[in-house]
């Protein structure tokens, strides 16, 4: 089975700007979580989503947002960037909830 | 929430030794405790997980143990070799069916 990919891989955005982030799950699977890695914080969870429905969402800023659709395929969105949104955000797939995750490469996101 | 703490941050052991990473958590609901390998530009990797009903797991030379009294778990790695040396991420599951991680141990394998 193919992994979990993500697009972009990397992105440059300056202050102010919107960014969406792409993930393709593991076929069959159906649990798409979000995640903010930095140096700072480590591993922060941002949201999940299962059937096209957020199930869980962590303490992020409303400016963090996604969805999911009916291909299990998710996206992220990121409005008025800010620095300190500078990060690798990874999605993890499983076949439904939390359990066996598994991590895509991630996008490397830069705001000046 | 779910809390989880991860000692030590830092671990350098000699090609051959032993090395044991070790995580608290404070949600005692808490049910699936996953570890993840990360290697520097790399994805993290599940290298071994344990559900609460077990108190123990090995896989080769990787075991994780769990102590649910005292809300801890144990990752475990025998004969260390170069290429173990990685970050380390523990995570556990709170009632909120997400998972909180650890902050990662940086193991340093050296020959």
């Amino acid at each position: 089975k193919a992994g979990v990919t993500q697009t972009p891989r990397y992105l440059i955005k300056t202050r102010g700007q919107q960014v969406t982030l792409s993930c393709s799950p593991i076929s069959g699977h159906r649990s798409v979580s979000w995640y903010q890695q930095t140096p700072g914080q480590g591993l922060q969870f941002l949201f999940e989503y299962f059937s096209e429905t957020q199930r869980n969402k962590g303490n992020f800023p409303g400016r963090f947002s996604g969805r999911q659709f009916s291909n299990s395929r998710s996206e992220m969105n990121v409005s008025t960037l800010e620095l300190g949104d500078s990060a690798l955000y990874l999605c993890a797939s499983s076949f439904q909830g939390v359990n066996e995750q598994y991590f895509g490469p991630g996008t490397r996101l830069t705001v000046t | 929430g779910e809390n989880v703490e991860q000692h030590p941050s830092t671990l350098s052991v000699q090609e051959g030794d032993s090395a044991v990473i070790k995580c608290t958590y404070s949600d005692s609901a808490s049910n699936y405790f996953p570890w993840y390998k990360q290697e520097l530009g790399k994805r993290p990797q599940l290298i071994i997980d344990i559900r609460s009903n077990v108190g123990e797991k090995k896989d080769q030379r990787i075991a994780v143990t769990l102590n649910k009294t005292a809300k801890h778990f144990s990752l475990h790695i025998t004969e260390t070799q170069p290429e173990d040396s990685a970050v380390y991420f523990c995570a556990a599951t709170g009632t909120a069916s997400k998972l909180t991680f650890g902050t990662g141990t940086r193991l340093q394998v050296t020959l």
